[in-house]
């Protein structure tokens, strides 16, 4: 079955960054795009950016360009988003989730809070 | 970058039908998927390409899209259906984007 496992919790400091991962199972890792969405405490869903696994093509939301990389590791099967210069607005639950061949988001990893706080 | 508006809440009565929107310039033009999000959990796709559905959600959840509004309805409405929904698209510039989100309150 599909399964996408996050790295777990993190504290950061305003100023420093944070990778989290996104190990991937059960499907053939270079067959489907990798998406990155963020949800604040008590806010709606946010886009961040997605890879295409197959070759490595990238896609950044324009809020967050220059500030994110997405990079994966198809012999780990494992997707990366790394966000830098937090402030206390990053603050949020970080999902990485699978795209779909219809083009929706189907399967989501359980998702990595990541506090930013001085 | 493109806008979709959703209304931040609606509720409706056990066996009725709820209908949430997401409106969007031309986003009649455009595919739009609907994610239902339960408290602490992760989303989950309820219909995708305006108006089909993935295996294992049930009839009662229908979409539609035309002109500048898409919506998503639940009919026969059920307390367990009470969650957040959020519209998505994909816009001509690469980006994908979420509505707001509506919150479904079951009376």
């Amino acid at each position: 079955q599909v399964q996408l496992v996050q790295s777990g919790a993190e504290v950061r400091k305003p100023g420093a960054s944070v990778k989290v991962s996104c190990k991937a199972s059960g499907y053939t890792f270079s067959d489907h795009a990798m998406h990155w969405v963020r949800q604040a405490p008590g806010q709606g869903l946010e886009w961040m950016g997605w890879i295409i696994t197959r070759n490595g093509d990238i896609k950044y939301s324009t809020k967050f360009q220059g500030r994110v990389t997405i990079t994966r590791d198809t012999s780990a099967s494992t997707v990366y988003m790394e966000l830098r210069t937090l402030r206390s607005e990053d603050t949020a639950v970080y999902y990485c989730a699978r795209y779909s061949s219809d083009w929706y988001l189907d399967f989501w990893g359980q998702g990595t809070l990541v506090t930013v706080s001085s | 970058s493109y806008v979709l508006t959703q209304p931040p809440s609606v509720s409706v009565a056990p066996g009725q039908t709820a209908r949430i929107t997401c409106r969007g310039n031309n986003i009649g033009s455009r595919s739009v998927h609907w994610y239902q999000q339960k408290a602490g959990q992760a989303p989950v796709v309820v219909v995708y390409d305006d108006r089909d559905r993935p295996s294992g959600i049930p009839e009662r959840f229908s979409g539609s899209n035309s002109g500048n509004t898409a919506t998503l309805s639940i009919s026969r409405v059920e307390a367990g259906d009470e969650a957040d929904y959020y519209c998505q698209e994909w816009d001509n510039s690469g980006d994908h984007v979420f509505g707001g989100g509506t919150k479904l309150t079951v009376l």
